[in-house]
């Protein structure tokens, strides 16, 4: 199975800050990488997918970027309420794995 | 609408049985994948089997293989989990999620969520 590692583990940030968080593949995935957001009490939502590609409805402030087996989740401008946990999780091979989470307090 | 509502939850000693049903809506049930996908206390996201349009092919991670099985009823829209041999280790809760699949196959992200069932394993 295909680890992934995500870095920071949790990180605190104020509103209309720069976040970027980092998933590590422990082999080349090609881009097949999925980025979700998780709320308290709340059910995951799909931001990213492809890595880089936006999925509808999600703001412009996300991002996504890397290949091979380093990937970035950024958030141009944090605002209230993207304080949440982030997963990434690879799809290029089954079992689909998540990173274990980093998640954003606000400072 | 898209929505998928699970239930079936509750409590259920060590080496029980449970039985999960996710239903659909909103959307043409047999043309996806789906998967489950389980959340341990305070704990990240597992994956844990999917199911092909069909019901043809079924995939699971290898710590609930044997135990649990993964189905389906198109004309019921319908999506179940059978839990058996259950573990404390099985203590999540349970989100159904609709596959959307990155190669036309098993690998797949997941596009809608469920709210979650808590399944609860302990004596």
């Amino acid at each position: 199975d295909i680890q992934m590692t995500q870095s920071p583990s949790s990180l605190s940030a104020s509103v209309g800050d720069r976040v970027t968080i980092t998933c590590r593949a422990s082999q080349g995935i090609s881009n097949s990488l999925a980025w979700y957001q998780q709320k308290p009490g709340k059910a995951p939502k799909l931001l990213l997918y492809a890595a880089s590609r936006l999925e509808s409805g999600v703001p412009s402030r996300f991002s996504g970027s890397g290949s091979g087996t380093d990937y970035t989740l950024t958030i141009s401008s944090l605002q209230p309420e993207d304080f949440a946990t982030y997963y990434c999780q690879q799809y290029y091979s089954t079992p689909p794995t998540f990173g274990q989470g980093t998640k954003v307090e606000i400072k | 609408e898209v929505q998928l509502v699970e239930s079936g939850g509750g409590l259920v000693q060590p080496g029980g049985s449970l039985r999960l049903s996710c239903a659909a809506s909103g959307f043409t049930f047999s043309s996806y994948w789906m998967s489950w996908v389980r959340q341990a206390p305070g704990k990240g996201l597992e994956w844990v089997a999917n199911i092909k349009q069909d019901g043809s092919e079924k995939y699971y991670v290898d710590s609930v293989k044997g135990r649990f099985t993964i189905s389906r009823d198109n004309a019921k829209n319908s999506l179940y989990l059978q839990m058996n041999s259950l573990r404390a280790e099985d203590t999540a809760v349970y989100y159904c999620a609709r596959d959307r699949s990155g190669y036309g196959d098993s690998r797949v992200y997941m596009d809608v969520w469920g709210k979650g069932t808590t399944v609860t394993v302990s004596s």
